[in-house]
């Protein structure tokens, strides 16, 4: 069975920095690209940022371009979304995503963990 | 640019037919055909219910289809069922390099 799951949220304050993992299971992970799409409470979906099956092609928002960093490592099933310079409207919950296809890196999310939660306040 | 936009809200009896419209631009919507489109019931993470405009993941209802005309996507549920009652979210790939969500439409199944 295809899994996903996110760790690493947690309360911090603004201008903090944490660092979230997304585990997967159940396919050939270094086949797909994956995704961050954060969902502030109450709000609708955000897309954040995706990378390619290679880890070579990264796409960010604008909205945290610049703050984020994403990243895999292929031989631990695993993508890193590095959050830094925290600001209280990052708080989210942050879904981990996995690409329909090798090529879907921007337009199909078709599997979705349970999220893990940010709170950003001082 | 801002986001997509789709109704805040449609409703619908069961057996009953419903169309969520999702509204961009020649930039996201009317450029490509990238549009999906997302179930998400309260406290779960989202579903893709159909991707690339029209086209539906294995396992999904055929109940869920999906079209595109101009610069606005719609996802039609046919047959509503009460198990249909959740948030939809219309996403499209835009020009920019980036992913463009709609703000997210409630069903409510009367």
């Amino acid at each position: 069975e295809v899994h996903l799951l996110e760790s690493g949220g947690g309360l911090v304050q603004p201008g903090g920095s944490l660092r979230l993992s997304c585990a997967a299971s159940g396919f050939t992970f270094s086949s797909y690209a994956m995704s961050w799409v954060r969902q502030a409470p109450g709000k609708g979906l955000e897309w954040v940022s995706s990378i390619s099956s290679s880890g070579t092609t990264i796409y960010y928002a604008d909205s945290v371009k610049g703050r984020f960093t994403i990243s895999r490592d292929n031989s631990k099933n695993t993508v890193y979304l590095q959050i830094n310079s925290l600001r209280a409207e990052d708080t989210a919950l942050y879904y981990c995503a996995k690409g329909l296809c090798d090529t879907c890196t921007l337009t199909v999310f078709d599997i979705w963990g349970q999220g893990t939660m940010v709170t950003v306040s001082s | 640019q801002s986001g997509l936009t789709q109704p805040a809200s449609v409703s619908g009896s069961p057996g009953q037919s419903i169309t969520i419209s999702c509204t961009g631009t020649s930039s996201d919507v009317g450029g490509y055909n990238y549009v999906s489109w997302y179930q998400q019931h309260p406290g779960k993470a989202p579903k893709l219910m159909i991707y690339d405009v029209s086209n539906r993941p294995s396992g999904v209802s055929n109940r869920f289809s999906g079209s595109k005309s101009g610069n606005t996507a719609s996802l039609t549920i046919s047959g509503l069922q009460a198990e249909d009652e959740a948030d939809y979210y219309c996403s499209s790939y835009r020009s920019t390099s980036t992913v463009v969500f709609g703000g997210g439409t409630k069903l409510t199944v009367l």
